[in-house]
């Protein structure tokens, strides 16, 4: 059973930034991709980038280029989201997804929620 | 507006079958493969299927996917009222080059 375990609950002002942890087992770090995935109150899942681990190469969809970077710690097996400037937009539930071969996402984190309030 | 485009909402009653689809395009459909999610409320989203029709451990056989051109299914049978949730659909899309969901279909069962 592959546990991702996020860090937990912030509340930013508008402006800031944030940081979330994704933390895992070696066995389940290695040889797979690590993805962020957003769900705002009462809408679906938005596909934010990953990071394939080892090699620092990441992908982000086209929306979150300017205000998000993915990383992943290799030696704490971890991986990173960060997202700046901060608006009441970004108010969501945050989920980590470990990434497979053919791209679908066989693990979750429980999620961290992130609260933009002035 | 998602690059899959899925049925907002769906209504059955215990028993019943039903099928929830997924539209795309060659982009991303068409020439990947298309994966499954049931998100319970509250709760993470659950891979429900991969690789277009395949069940990971533990899914029980009412589930099961297909994928013809550029659009994918997900059929359930046999309806529960555990089975009353939000599903996603995902893939890769090569022009985006990232990953993308469905809009969702949140499924009522009556």
């Amino acid at each position: 059973q592959v546990q991702l375990v996020q860090s937990g609950a912030e509340v930013k002002r508008p402006g800031s930034s944030v940081r979330v942890s994704c933390k895992t087992s070696r066995d389940a770090f290695t040889r797979h991709t690590f993805h962020w995935v957003r769900q705002a109150p009462g809408r679906g899942l938005e596909y934010m980038g990953g990071v394939v681990p080892g090699y620092g190469k990441t992908s982000y969809a086209q929306k979150f280029q300017d205000t998000v970077t993915i990383t992943a710690d290799d030696s704490a097996t971890t991986a990173y989201l960060e997202v700046k400037w901060l608006t009441s937009d970004d108010t969501a539930m945050y989920y980590c997804a470990r990434g497979t071969y053919s791209n679908y996402f066989d693990s979750w984190g429980q999620g961290t929620l992130v609260t933009v309030s002035s | 507006q998602s690059v899959l485009t899925q049925p907002p909402s769906l209504s059955a009653t215990p028993g019943q079958n039903v099928t929830i689809s997924c539209s795309g395009s060659s982009s991303n459909i068409g020439n990947h493969y298309v994966s499954w999610y049931q998100q319970l409320p509250g709760t993470p989203p659950k891979l429900l299927i991969y690789d277009n029709h395949e069940r990971p451990s533990g899914i029980p056989d009412r589930f099961s996917g297909s994928k013809s051109g550029t659009s994918a299914t997900l059929d359930i049978t046999g309806l529960r009222t555990g089975d009353e949730a939000d599903y996603y659909c995902a893939t890769f899309d090569s022009s985006l080059s990232v990953g993308v969901f469905g809009g969702g279909t949140k499924l009522t069962v009556l």
